[in-house]
Formats: C-alpha cells, structure tokens, sequence
C-alpha cells in the first residue's frame, strides 16, 4: 500500500546549521504530501504540503519539492534556530482516498544554541 | 477559532481497568479521527467518521476498543480492558472534508 519512509533520527544541529530531513514515497498515482510538525507537549501541526509533481511548499523558512522522478519530498531549511526543536513527520494522502494520511515515523531534530 | 480539544491530556491505570477519552473537534468540520502514537512512530489511524457513521474502523481493535459519535460533533473512544501495550499517545484529529488534518494536543495513556 501507499507509504512513506523517512530518515531515522535524532539530528542535533546547532544553530544557523542547514537541515534536511529525506523523505521518500511509494504510492499509486501521485498522492499529496505533507510536512507535519510536533513541537513538545502538543498534536502535530501542518508545516507544508504540495498536492502535485514539481510543486514546492514553503513555511516559516522551511521547503520541500514533490519530485515524482525520485519519488522523494525532503524536508530544508538554510538556517535552523532552537525554536526549530521538534519531531517532524512526512505523510502522503492517496490519490484515491484525501481522507486517509499516511504518516512516517518521525525525526527528531534538536537544534544547540 | 477553537481547535481540536481533547481530555484528558494525561491517565494512568492499571491493566485490566476500563479508559475513556473525549475528543471535541474544530466547529463545522464533519471529519473526526482518532489515532495511535507509540513511542517514536508516527500517528496510526484508528477510526474516521463522517458526521456519526464510522466510514473506517478497520484497524480497530474491536475486541477491546470502541468508539462513539453520536450526534455527530464530539466523540469518545473507550478501551476496556486496557492491557500495557495500549500504552501510547491517543490523537484525534478533524477536517471540514479531507485534505489537511487539525490535530489536538492527544491523551497520553500510561497503563501499569
């Protein structure tokens, strides 16, 4: 079935680093996909999402572009702050089913001062 | 705008015992879900509801979980009896209809 797999964590940056978090994809069709984020104590919140191949979804200095060659919508950022500090979670939702969100297991990411 | 309240945020009982969570979602959004998190895994749908009628409960586990929606707004899942590996984060999560998911902030069930 439609899935996605992303990089094991943690990762610990220190601040102004670059990250990216990989995320690929297997699924039928061209499904959306989704960065969520769960910052400590509280649900996940939506951080970007991109609804077709070549599309970029941008939020508070983050991206990430639906490349369907390499079925693959990584996570990036130029320049993490502290306030970054959280486990990021990519989903998919199928093309068939826009209520059904796939999620994968989560990175964590701890950015030092 | 209010968002997705759930209660409690925290319960600890021991196995064998019953347990309720309640879950009241974004005003207006007919959409209700509820999910899993285990300790570092990502969320893992439990059931959807359109409005009252539970659309997909597949990966429910029915022996000891069930899941009420009755007027169609708030919802309560139940777990009885709870066993240690129901030890998790119990999300719930609404939408008007697909798309994006409004998540709250989830019941941490400890079970001794």
């Amino acid at each position: 079935g439609d899935s996605v797999t992303q990089m094991e964590g943690p990762v610990t940056l220190s601040e102004e680093a670059c990250l990216t978090i990989n995320c690929t994809y297997t699924a039928t069709g061209y499904p959306s996909l989704f960065w969520y984020v769960q910052y400590p104590g509280e649900g996940l919140q939506l951080l970007l999402k991109a609804t077709k191949a070549d599309d970029k979804g941008s939020n508070k200095g983050f991206e990430a572009t639906y490349r369907k060659e390499t079925t693959s919508f990584h996570l990036e950022k130029g320049s993490v702050q502290v306030s970054d500090s959280a486990v990021y979670f990519c989903a998919l939702s199928p093309l068939y089913n826009n209520n059904d969100m796939r999620f994968g297991a989560g990175t964590r990411l701890t950015v030092k001062p | 705008e209010a968002g997705v309240v759930q209660s409690p945020r925290y319960k600890i009982i021991e196995k064998k015992q019953p347990v309720a969570f309640w879950c009241n979602p974004i005003s207006g959004h007919n959409t209700l879900y509820w999910y899993r998190q285990n300790l570092g895994q990502g969320p893992e749908l439990l059931i959807r509801y359109e409005n009252e009628e539970a659309v997909d409960d597949s990966q429910l586990p029915k022996d000891r979980f069930s899941a009420e929606r009755l007027k169609g707004v708030d919802s309560t899942l139940k777990i009885q009896p709870a066993e240690l590996g129901d030890s998790a984060v119990y999300l719930c999560a609404s939408n008007p209809r697909g798309g994006e998911q409004f998540f709250g902030p989830g019941t941490r069930l400890t079970v001794l």
